[in-house]
């Protein structure tokens, strides 16, 4: 089945530090890539999506770009705030039959210290 | 403002007992879902709806049942059957179709003793 594998935490970067979070996934067919951010305490938001390959989804200075030839789709930020603290989450679309499921990877931690 | 809302934020319960969580959404998203998550789990689909009066099993439906009577409101009840009901619960919405974001409530806190 399809599935989406990250890479664990936690993250610790300092302020203005870079910032890659590896994602690879596994699917049949063509599925969209999403990354969800959540505050602690919250619920999930968009952070960015991509919808077909070699696509670039970007957003508050994140990007992501959908790579077909290594299954992946890993984030990355090149300066980092203390404010960008929270779990990232990996997820890919499970189309079928008009029904948008999201399979999740398991989340990745990260703390950026002043 | 358009959103959804989950209610309560916090909730305890005794074991054996049956609860119900609020999900309401005003976005006027045909679909929603339930997720649950563990630490050190992600995410997992609990059940889902695409349309008022339909709904699906998730991954680990065992132990939840739910109903969805109105477009906006899709509420989910964790059965005395559920082993390990102490979670983090979500909702969210979204249109129908393959791209379409998925927008998520605040989640409920349950607390199983």
């Amino acid at each position: 089945g399809n599935s989406v594998t990250q890479m664990e935490g936690p993250v610790t970067l300092s302020e203005e530090a870079f910032l890659t979070i590896n994602c690879t996934y596994t699917a049949t067919g063509y599925p969209s890539l999403f990354w969800y951010v959540q505050y602690p305490g919250e619920g999930l938001q968009l952070l960015l999506k991509a919808t077909k390959a070699d696509d670039k989804g970007s957003n508050k200075g994140f990007e992501a770009t959908y790579r077909k030839e290594t299954t992946s789709f890993h984030l990355e930020k090149g300066s980092v705030q203390v404010s960008d603290s929270a779990v990232y989450f990996c997820a890919l679309s499970d189309y079928g039959g008009a029904t948008n499921k999201l399979i999740f990877g398991t989340g990745t931690l990260l703390a950026v210290q002043p | 403002d358009g959103g959804i809302t989950q209610s309560p934020k916090y909730l305890f319960r005794k074991e054996g007992q049956n609860v119900t969580l609020s999900c309401e959404q005003n976005l006027n998203h045909d679909a929603m879902y339930w997720y649950r998550q563990d630490p050190g789990q992600g995410l997992r689909l609990i059940y889902y709806s695409q349309i008022v009066n339909d709904f699906q099993k998730g991954d680990i439906a065992e132990g939840y049942s739910v109903s969805r009577e109105k477009k906006e409101s899709f509420p989910l009840t964790v059965t005395s059957a559920q082993k390990n009901p102490t979670a983090f619960y979500l909702c969210a919405s979204s249109h129908r179709g393959r791209d379409s974001e998925q927008y998520f409530g605040p989640g409920t806190r349950l607390t199983v003793t």
